[in-house]
């Protein structure tokens, strides 16, 4: 079975700080990889994306970092604010993105 | 809002009744997907249309469930016989179909709470 694990499955964060959680996955044949963002009573959001030709994506406060070998990609959340407590879910997907396995998520809390 | 719709938001029933969902994707969204969400966990597939052909079916979609998309617009998802195991947010998104690795984009979901 296709599986993406995330970690962790919550993270407190003070303001200002760094946000990092991680994704594994197993099917090398995954070639597009974006993070969504979930609000409570909300459908997920998307909030960057990575194809495997790169290492490294970064939108604003938001980077993708992509280690192709270990199959790992992980999602850093620069100067972390309030507004950005929400659940995060990493995916992988093929066939140019069609389909996509979601991870477990990960409830982040920033603290004021 | 992204643009997809879904209705009803929000539906109880009892076990043993049918239910049935409606999502309306972004008018020019040609891929549509159903997606079952539940409490604490990520999204999965369980099924996608291109206009109004059914390409895929999750093993998660058993019998009871049904997906149309007639006339490639709108999608339904129906539920028969409801379990209390169906309980979850179902999750439909839209996707451009020209060109590769586009986004899909999510509508606030229909929970259903089987009782």
């Amino acid at each position: 079975q296709q599986q993406v694990k995330q970690s962790p499955q919550s993270l407190i964060v003070q303001k200002g700080g760094i946000s990092i959680i991680n994704c594994a996955y197993e099917n090398t044949a995954f070639d597009y990889f974006p993070w969504y963002q979930q609000f409570p009573g909300k459908g997920p959001a998307l909030l960057i994306a990575i194809r495997p030709d790169v290492s490294e994506k970064k939108e604003g406060r938001f980077t993708i970092s992509f280690n192709k070998s270990a199959k790992q990609f992980s999602l850093h959340i620069m100067d972390s604010q309030p507004g950005d407590s929400a659940t995060y879910f990493c995916a992988a997907g093929d066939n140019a993105g069609n389909m996509l396995t979601f991870g477990g998520g990960t409830r982040l809390m920033v603290k004021p | 809002d992204t643009g997809v719709s879904q209705d009803p938001r929000h539906k109880i029933t009892k076990r043993g009744q049918n239910v049935t969902f409606r999502c309306d994707p972004i008018s020019e969204h040609n891929r549509l997907y159903w997606y079952r969400q539940t409490l604490g966990q990520g999204p999965e597939f369980l099924t996608y249309f291109q206009n109004e052909a059914q390409l895929e079916k999750s093993r998660l979609l058993s019998d009871r469930f049904s997906a149309e998309r007639p006339k490639g617009s709108f999608s339904t998802l129906e539920i028969q016989r409801t379990e209390q195991g169906d309980s979850a947010m179902y999750l439909c998104a839209s996707r451009q179909g020209r060109g590769n690795y586009n986004e899909q984009f999510f509508g606030p979901g229909t929970r259903l709470t089987v009782l």
